[in-house]
């Protein structure tokens, strides 16, 4: 186990409707990262928080947003829901600086059917 | 065309034999290569990595890199069916490891 816990592991919810899924990350680790990976594809990189600052984002568009609190767990928002979002949903974490992250470990993800 | 190109498989091989695992890639600031293995239903997690061109062996793991020409390798000897998995490829270019860029991934079935 790497020690970073999602939830909830399964989701479905319907289009055009609001998502919250919840990442805690390792402990000591102040960087978490999600991705979005579509059946049959690689993870794709959405956004990375550092220290509760969005440090880089990806390629996806403003409905997805993102926190992240004190104690370096996060949260990944979706609004707007469409088919396509459904996928399963990866965080991240690691420690370092900004610019500078250790190994990155993987929770085991959130599935979320949109319908 | 995608920054990193994987054959999705699925790749099927009997117990024992060698596993040989391929990504091309087209950006030139790539400097570190992972490679993940990723089981049904769970996350990605770390198998090796190399830095710049050459080869790392890792127990029954080598992973390979030619810069020059954009292309890296895994190797899997003496596969087991507990290798049955999807691996993905994921360079990046800084320091930072939680921005990757994945490939698609190939699945590996390996056959008792």
């Amino acid at each position: 186990e790497t020690g970073v816990t999602q939830s909830p592991t399964h989701l479905i919810k319907t289009r055009g409707q609001q998502v919250t899924l919840r990442c805690s990350s390792q402990s000591g680790h102040n960087t978490v990262s999600w991705y979005q990976q579509a059946l049959g594809q690689g993870p794709q990189f959405i956004f990375q928080y550092y220290r509760e600052e969005e440090n880089g984002r990806g390629n996806f568009p403003p409905r997805f947003s993102g926190l992240q609190f004190p104690n370096y767990s996060s949260e990944l928002n979706v609004n707007a829901l469409e088919l396509d979002d459904s996928a399963l949903y990866l965080c991240a974490s690691s420690g370092g600086t900004r610019t500078m992250n250790t190994e990155a470990f993987f929770g085991q993800g959130t599935r979320l059917t949109v319908v | 065309q995608k920054e990193v190109e994987q054959d999705p498989g699925p790749l099927s091989v009997p117990e024992g034999a060698i596993v040989s695992l391929n990504c091309t890639y087209s950006n030139s600031a790539f400097q570190y290569f992972m490679w993940y293995r990723q089981y049904s239903r769970k996350g990605p997690e770390l198998l090796m990595y190399t830095y710049s061109s050459g080869n790392k062996e890792d127990g029954r793991f080598t992973a390979q890199v030619d810069k020059s020409s954009k292309y890296i390798s895994l190797f899997i000897r003496d596969s087991q069916p507990s290798d049955s998995a999807t691996y993905l490829c994921a360079p990046r270019a800084t320091d930072s490891w939680g921005k990757l860029q994945f490939g698609a991934g190939t699945q590996v079935v390996v056959t008792p």
